[in-house]
């Protein structure tokens, strides 16, 4: 039971367009919502995170929107740069389960054309 | 300086062996996690610590052990190894699991484990 879903397995967009990757989670319990990059033989980084109360949290190019009616979240990137081209992996957390855990989406890979 | 390092980064061995990855972070953090990255790129957790105390533990097979000799480290230990383990494991640490929001947590360069 896969409680954090990333559909679309890839994503391509020109330099200087937006790229747009989407989540969809099914647990309401969660309430904290992350987003990590991954480049090829290297462990996700963390990207940018937005908690339930909020409905959209920017950070320069990233911008995540959350929308908890939907159960659905997505990253903005604007301007798409080719340094950008890599894995990105959605993850959701229930803050007061109190344990840390992450739940991880199967990752979306974005390539950013020049 | 690597934050989060694991050894060995690739690991190539028969059916039946036992073998162990370590991984050590030198941030300070109070808690550590252990990930597995299947076939189909889902990145699982399987176990966590903090301060040693075990924290997370999901339902893995017993044959994956944990180790913590101190908060620095966190060993992952596999008995029997069988086709069906062969993954990219991924270490991570973060400051403390009870810091709520800023949680963030730090991955390793994971190692790929082939089972043969």
């Amino acid at each position: 039971d896969q409680q954090v879903k990333q559909n679309s397995p890839s994503l391509s967009v020109q330099e200087g367009r937006i790229s747009i990757l989407n989540c969809d989670y099914t647990n309401s319990m969660f309430d904290y919502f992350l987003w990590y990059k991954k480049y090829p033989a290297e462990g996700p980084t963390f990207l940018i995170s937005i908690s339930s109360i909020k409905d959209k949290n920017e950070d320069g190019r990233f911008t995540v929107f959350l929308n908890k009616s939907a159960k659905h979240l997505s990253l903005h990137i604007v301007p798409s740069q080719p340094g950008d081209s890599a894995v990105y992996f959605c993850a959701a957390s229930h803050i007061s389960g109190n344990t840390g855990k992450l739940i991880f989406g199967q990752g979306t890979t974005l390539q950013v054309k020049p | 300086d690597t934050a989060v390092s694991q050894t060995p980064k690739y690991l190539v061995t028969q059916m039946g062996n036992d073998k162990s990855i370590k991984c050590e972070q030198n941030l300070g953090h109070d808690t550590m996690y252990w990930y597995k990255q299947d076939s189909k790129k889902f990145l699982k957790i399987m176990f966590s610590y903090n301060n040693k105390e075990l924290i997370i533990n999901e339902t893995v097979p017993n044959r994956f052990s944990p180790k913590s000799p101190d908060k620095a480290h966190l060993n992952l230990h596999i008995n029997s190894l069988e086709l069906g383990d062969s993954a990219v494991y991924f270490c991570a640490s973060s400051l403390n699991f009870r810091d709520t929001y800023d949680n963030e947590q730090f991955f390793g360069p994971g190692t790929r484990l082939t089972v043969l």
